[in-house]
């Protein structure tokens, strides 16, 4: 069956201090693996990654993919309180037909 | 650009009711799918609709059902409402049919069933 599994479930931090979400699969026909920030609303997008060892980069947030040994990870450095959010994993698997999500990481910084 | 609208924002209803939800797509996104969203299960994917055909459906009861219109709007309705069907409901659009392409969401409707 195919699961997406999140690590840690909940985390809670100081401003500046620096976070690793980790996002473990196992999926059949892997196409690429989404990141999406939810602050109690919708989902926002962060990043899609389908290549191996290619970081994707934005601001403080980046992410990187291992499909080697399936998992990604999403760091965010110098944390602010306005990243206080649920972040989510999700994995496209199969013949593009559906999203399969994890749980998510409950981030909150404290100031 | 307009984001993906959801309404109602909140809904409470009674077991054995029927409820509509609404949502309208990003200008120029031809599909919409729609997910529950519920602390212990996450996010669970109901169905998909792309030019106004259901592409794909998520493992639900026959009681959750959806259409979609000519302008690429969506509804969802839950007949039969039971009090595990409490949940938030998010709508998502995007471009391309499936899910190659990146997903973006409402703000959600919020249902409490009592």
């Amino acid at each position: 069956e195919d699961k997406v599994v999140q690590s840690p479930l909940s985390l809670v931090v100081h401003e500046g201090d620096t976070v690793t979400l980790n996002c473990s699969y196992e999926v059949t026909n892997f196409r690429s693996l989404l990141w999406y920030k939810q602050e109690k609303k919708a989902p926002t997008f962060l990043f899609m990654l389908t290549s191996s060892g290619i970081e994707k980069k934005s601001g403080r947030l980046s992410s990187i993919l291992d499909k080697k040994e399936l998992f990604s990870i999403l760091n965010i450095t110098a944390t602010q309180t306005g990243d206080s959010a649920v972040y989510l994993c999700a994995v496209n698997a199969g013949n593009n037909r559906k999203l399969i999500w994890g749980l998510g990481t409950s981030l909150a910084v404290n100031p | 650009k307009a984001g993906v609208t959801q309404t109602p924002r909140y809904l409470i209803k009674t077991r054995g009711q029927q409820v509509t939800l609404s949502c309208s797509p990003i200008s120029g996104h031809r599909s919409v799918s729609w997910y529950q969203q519920t602390p212990g299960q996450g996010l669970q994917f109901l169905f998909e609709y792309f030019s106004e055909t259901q592409r794909n459906k998520g493992n639900f009861p026959g009681r959750f059902s959806g259409r979609q219109f000519s302008n690429s709007r969506s509804e969802m309705n839950v007949s039969t409402l039971e009090l595990g069907d409490s949940a938030l409901y998010l709508c998502a659009s995007s471009f391309l049919q499936g899910v190659d392409s990146p997903l973006h969401f409402g703000n959600g409707t919020r249902l409490t069933v009592t």
